[in-house]
């Protein structure tokens, strides 16, 4: 079974401070995903990287997938406190199964 | 975008008893459910897929006779904890996809809170 290491696990900075959050493994992933899970909610898809050296934007979020789609990383430019959340990593093995990053909290202090 | 419904969202039950959570398809027909569990502050884990009309596939480590789960119809999986202990409480999250092979389009669920007195 393929692994995911995502760091840092807690991250808390001031509003408008950047952020990226890794997410790496020694195993290639057809894709990877991020989602952002609120308290006592499910998680929410927030993009799939699908191409070696893959970048996707949404607003103020930077996605990359490494050329070997061993790793990934999201980046965060001027935090805002609506950012604050758990942010998890997952990676599909064959077509099958997700495998999930040990998420990270991240918090943004007004 | 597809949507997945949980039900209830929270429940609190005595040990001993058991609980059973529902999870609904609302316009898609899910060929495949998932059920997670959640600890605090930890990522999700897989506990079983389970196939329509199919009995679940269990990840090692859980106990089939503990969390029973049903796939009866296209839009509706079950998770029952049969006689729960303390330290069954924990959020548990069901996803869906309409297709074995529909890789990147999973659905998930909004959890259910189960705390076990």
């Amino acid at each position: 079974t393929q692994l995911l290491e995502q760091s840092p696990q807690f991250l808390s900075i001031q509003e408008g401070e950047n952020l990226t959050v890794y997410c790496n493994s020694s195993s290639v992933f057809s894709s990877l995903q991020w989602y952002r899970q609120e308290p006592g909610e499910g998680p929410v898809l927030l993009v799939t990287v699908v191409t070696g050296g893959e970048v996707k934007k949404l607003k103020r979020l930077t996605f990359q997938f490494g050329d070997a789609r061993k790793d990934s990383s999201l980046h965060i430019t001027a935090a805002q406190p609506g950012d604050t959340g758990l942010y998890l990593c997952a990676g599909w093995e064959g077509n099958y199964q997700l495998i999930w990053g040990a998420g990270t909290k991240l918090i943004i202090k007004p | 975008g597809a949507v997945v419904s949980q039900h209830p969202s929270w429940v609190i039950c005595k040990s001993g008893t058991s609980v059973k959570i529902e999870c609904r398809s609302l316009d898609f027909q899910a060929t495949t459910m998932f059920w997670y569990r959640q600890f605090p502050k930890q990522s999700l884990m897989l506990m079983a897929t389970s196939n329509e009309g199919s009995k679940a596939t269990y990840e090692q480590g859980v106990e089939k006779d503990k969390f029973l789960i049903n796939h009866a119809s296209l839009t509706l999986s079950t998770l029952t904890v049969t006689s729960a202990h303390p330290e069954d409480s924990s959020f548990y999250i069901c996803s869906a996809r309409d297709h074995p092979w529909a890789r990147n389009e999973q659905y998930f669920g909004p959890g259910t809170r189960l705390t076990v007195t």
